[in-house]
C-alpha cells in the first residue's frame, strides 16, 4: 500500500556536525511534503515544506531535498545543536491536487540525538 | 492567538468510561483535524472538519468515537466505552483553508486507559 517510511529510526550526531534525515515515500501522486519536529511531550512543530515542483528548499539551518525520481526526501540540519534533539517526521500530501488537503500521511519518525 | 490549545493534557480513565477532549484551533483557521499518535509512531489521521462540516473520517474512527465542531470553532472528540487500546496521544491540528495546508498542531491530550 501507499506509505511513508524512514531509512533510519535513530540518528546520533556530534554537536556542530551536520545531520541528514531521510524519508522514502511510495505515493507518486503526493505533491506536497512537510518535515515536522516533535520534542518530548509536545505536538509536532512545522520545520519546512516543499512542493513537488521544487527539488530543494532552504530555511534557517535546514534544507529539504526532494528526489521525485526515486521518491526520496531528506532533511539536512546544519551545525546541529542540542536543541535539535527530537523526533523528526516527514509527511506527504496530495493537497495541491485535491480540494481538501486533509490527507497527510506521516512516517514513523527518526529520533535525532545530539551528542555533546 | 497562542496557537492550537488542547484540554486536558492528560487523562487517566478506567476501561469502559467515556472521555472527551477539546481542541481550540487558531482562530483564522477554518480546517481542523484530529490525529492519534501511539508511542514510537507517527500521527495517524482520524477525522477532519472544514468549518462545522465533518468531511472525512478514517476507518480508525470506530463507532465509539465521535467528533463535533458545532460552530466551526472549537471541536470535541469523545470516546465512549474506552478500551486499553485507545491509550494514545490525541493530537488536534488546524490549517488555513487554502494552499499550502500546513498543519499547526496542539500539544496533544494523552489518554491512559487502565
Amino acid at each position: 500500500g501507499e506509505s511513508v517510511g524512514l531509512h533510519l529510526p535513530t540518528l546520533s550526531v556530534q554537536e556542530g556536525d551536520n545531520s541528514i534525515i531521510n524519508c522514502a515515500y511510495s505515493n507518486s501522486a503526493s505533491d506536497y511534503f512537510i518535515w515536522y519536529k516533535q520534542e518530548s511531550g509536545k505536538g509536532p512543530q512545522f520545520i519546512i515544506d516543499i512542493r513537488s515542483n521544487m527539488d530543494k528548499r532552504q530555511g534557517q539551518r535546514v534544507t529539504v531535498l526532494l528526489n521525485k525520481t526515486v521518491k526520496h526526501l531528506s532533511l539536512q540540519i546544519a551545525a546541529t545543536q542540542p536543541g535539535d534533539s527530537a523526533v523528526y517526521f516527514c509527511a506527504e500530501n496530495k493537497g495541491l491536487r485535491d480540494n481538501y488537503g486533509q490527507n497527510f500521511v506521516f512516517g514513523p519518525g527518526t529520533r535525532l540525538s545530539v551528542l555533546p | 492567538d497562542t496557537g492550537v490549545s488542547q484540554d486536558p493534557r492528560h487523562k487517566i480513565t478506567k476501561r469502559g468510561q467515556n472521555v472527551t477532549f477539546r481542541c481550540d484551533p487558531i482562530s483564522e483557521h477554518n480546517r481542523l483535524y484530529w490525529y492519534r499518535q501511539t508511542l514510537g509512531q507517527g500521527p495517524e489521521f482520524l477525522t477532519y472538519f472544514q468549518n462545522e462540516a465533518q468531511l472525512e473520517k478514517s476507518r480508525l474512527l470506530s463507532d465509539r468515537f465521535s467528533a463535533e465542531r458545532p460552530k466551526g470553532s472549537f471541536s470535541t472528540l469523545e470516546i465512549q466505552r474506552t478500551e486499553q487500546g485507545d491509550s494514545a496521544m490525541y493530537l488536534c491540528a488546524s490549517s488555513q483553508g487554502h494552499i499550502p495546508y500546513v498543519l499547526t498542531f496542539g500539544a496533544g491530550s494523552r489518554l491512559t486507559v487502565l
